[in-house]
C-alpha cells in the first residue's frame, strides 16, 4: 500500500542553520504530496504542497520539490528560526485518504 | 486562527460515560474527517464523510460513532471508552475536486481526551 518514510528525529539546529528533512514515498499512482507542521498544543497546519512531478511547493521560507524519479519530497529551509521548532509531517494524498509519515521533531536553539 | 473549530478543547470521561466531540467548519468543504493522534505519533484516520455520507470507516470500534448532521458539522459520539482511547482527536475538512481527489486538509486544534 501507499506509505511515507521520513528521517527520524529529533533534529536539533542552531538558529540560522540550514534544514533538510528527508521524505520518500511509495505509491501505486500519482499522489499529491504535502508537508504539514504541528506546533505544541495545536492541530496540523498545511505548510506546502505539490501535485505533480517537478512541482516545487514553498511557504514561509520552506521549500520542497516533487521528485518522481527518486520518489522524494525533501523539506528544506535556508535559515531556521526558534519559532520553527515543531513536528513536521510529510504526507501523500490519493483519492480522499491522507497517509502520513511518522513525523520529525525539529528543535531550534538560539 | 484555525477555520475548523473543535469543542471541547479538553475532555475527561469515565469508562461508563457518554460524551460527544463536535467539529464545525464554514469553508463550504464537503469532505470531513476524524483522526486520532497519540503522543509523538502521526494522526491515524478514523472516518471520512463525503457529501454528508460516511465513505470511509477504518475499522474503528463501535464505541466511536460518527455523525454528520449537515455539511458544516461533524460529531463523534463516545460511549464505553477504554483508557487506551485517550488521545488527541482531530477533525479536518477539505473540498472535493472534480477528479475525486480532495484538496489539502484543514485541521482543527483537536480535543484532548482522557479516559479514566
Amino acid at each position: 500500500g501507499d506509505s511515507v518514510t521520513q528521517m527520524e528525529g529529533p533534529v536539533t539546529l542552531s538558529e540560522e542553520a540550514c534544514l533538510t528533512i528527508n521524505c520518500t514515498y511509495t505509491a501505486t499512482g500519482y499522489p499529491s504530496l504535502f508537508w504539514y507542521v504541528q506546533y505544541p498544543g495545536e492541530g496540523l497546519q498545511l505548510l506546502l504542497k505539490a501535485t505533480k512531478a517537478d512541482d516545487k511547493g514553498s511557504n514561509k521560507g520552506f521549500e520542497a520539490t516533487y521528485r518522481k524519479e527518486t520518489t522524494s519530497f525533501h523539506l528544506e529551509k535556508g535559515s531556521v528560526q526558534v519559532s520553527d521548532s515543531a513536528v513536521y509531517f510529510c504526507a501523500l494524498s490519493y483519492g480522499n485518504k491522507l497517509v502520513f509519515g511518522a513525523g520529525t521533531i525539529l528543535r531550534v536553539k538560539s | 486562527d484555525t477555520e475548523v473549530t473543535q469543542t471541547p478543547k479538553h475532555l475527561v470521561m469515565g469508562m461508563t460515560n457518554k460524551k460527544s466531540l463536535k467539529c464545525e467548519q464554514h469553508m463550504g468543504h464537503r469532505a470531513m474527517y476524524w483522526y486520532k493522534q497519540k503522543a509523538k505519533k502521526p494522526p491515524e484516520l478514523m472516518f471520512v464523510y463525503s457529501y454528508e455520507k460516511l465513505s470511509i470507516n477504518e475499522s474503528v470500534p463501535s464505541r466511536f460513532s460518527p455523525e454528520c448532521p449537515n455539511s458544516s458539522l461533524l460529531n463523534l459520539h463516545l460511549h464505553a471508552l477504554q483508557p487506551e482511547d485517550s488521545a488527541l482527536y482531530l477533525c479536518a475538512s477539505s473540498q472535493v475536486t472534480r477528479e475525486g481527489r480532495n484538496s489539502p486538509l484543514h485541521f482543527g486544534n483537536g480535543t484532548r481526551l482522557t479516559v479514566t
